[in-house]
């Protein structure tokens, strides 16, 4: 069971914005940043957000990233067939002493 | 960009030891943490370790300790991760990542391609 908790799954139509949350606490995402990765199926993750807001160059700017308190969440703005794939969210732990990820949540275009 | 390498897929039996690869284009030899993630068939992501070899800091999860090792070669610039004592739980696909900063957020991460691990008999 992560400690990160993020909803399993989230859908959309194309066009519509989908938001996507990961609630820690104190020692995780209350004391530290947060990455968001995609990862389509069969390969390896790829960085949307670092940093909690910001998009490494060539991320498109529909996928923002926020956070507040012991929470974090992305957005994805108008939504696209390309879009459907599972996201991870991710943390450091200085409780734990190590990185968490969220169990994931995959993003279906209906 | 950093460009992330890593060695060929694994096939192990339950008991032995397996040793994956992993180097980096460019001057990242010192300038990067390293750590290691592993994503078992159909499941998420699961922190395993970090190494910085400029600073000599290796830390590992508590899941892992005393079965895993990761070390450095400065002469080849690369990375391995020893893993003892395999069970077919630990069938799944090795990352490593490279990471500014040992908390891996603040800058962009470079992941390798992964490599398979299969536990058999």
């Amino acid at each position: 069971q992560s400690v990160l908790t993020q909803p399993p799954s989230a859908s959309g139509t194309p066009g519509q914005r989908v938001a996507i949350s990961c609630s820690g606490v104190t020692s995780n995402i209350g004391s530290n940043t947060v990455n968001w990765y995609q990862q389509l199926p069969g390969t390896t993750p790829k960085l949307l957000i670092y940093s909690g807001d910001q998009r490494p160059s060539g991320v498109p700017d529909r996928f923002s990233g926020s956070m507040s308190g012991t929470s974090a969440s992305l957005a994805i703005s108008g939504l696209q067939s390309e879009d459907e794939a599972e996201y991870y969210c991710a943390a450091w732990d200085d409780r734990l002493n190590g990185r968490l990820f969220g169990g994931g949540t995959k993003v279906t275009v209906l | 960009q950093v460009q992330v390498v890593q060695s060929g897929a694994e096939v192990e039996k339950p008991g032995a030891s397996v040793k994956v690869s992993c180097k980096a284009s460019g001057n990242t030899f010192t300038d990067y943490w390293i750590h290691w993630v592993r994503q078992a068939p159909g499941q998420g992501l699961e922190w395993m370790a970090m190494i910085n070899p400029s600073l000599g800091r290796t830390t590992y999860a508590q899941k892992f300790q005393g079965r895993l090792v990761m070390t450095s070669d400065s002469s080849t610039s690369s990375f391995y991760m020893h893993l003892s004592s395999l069970t077919s739980e630990d069938t799944a696909m090795y990352f490593c990542v490279y990471s500014k900063y040992y908390y891996a957020s603040g800058a962009p991460d470079y992941w390798g391609p992964g490599t398979l691990v299969t536990v058999s008999s």
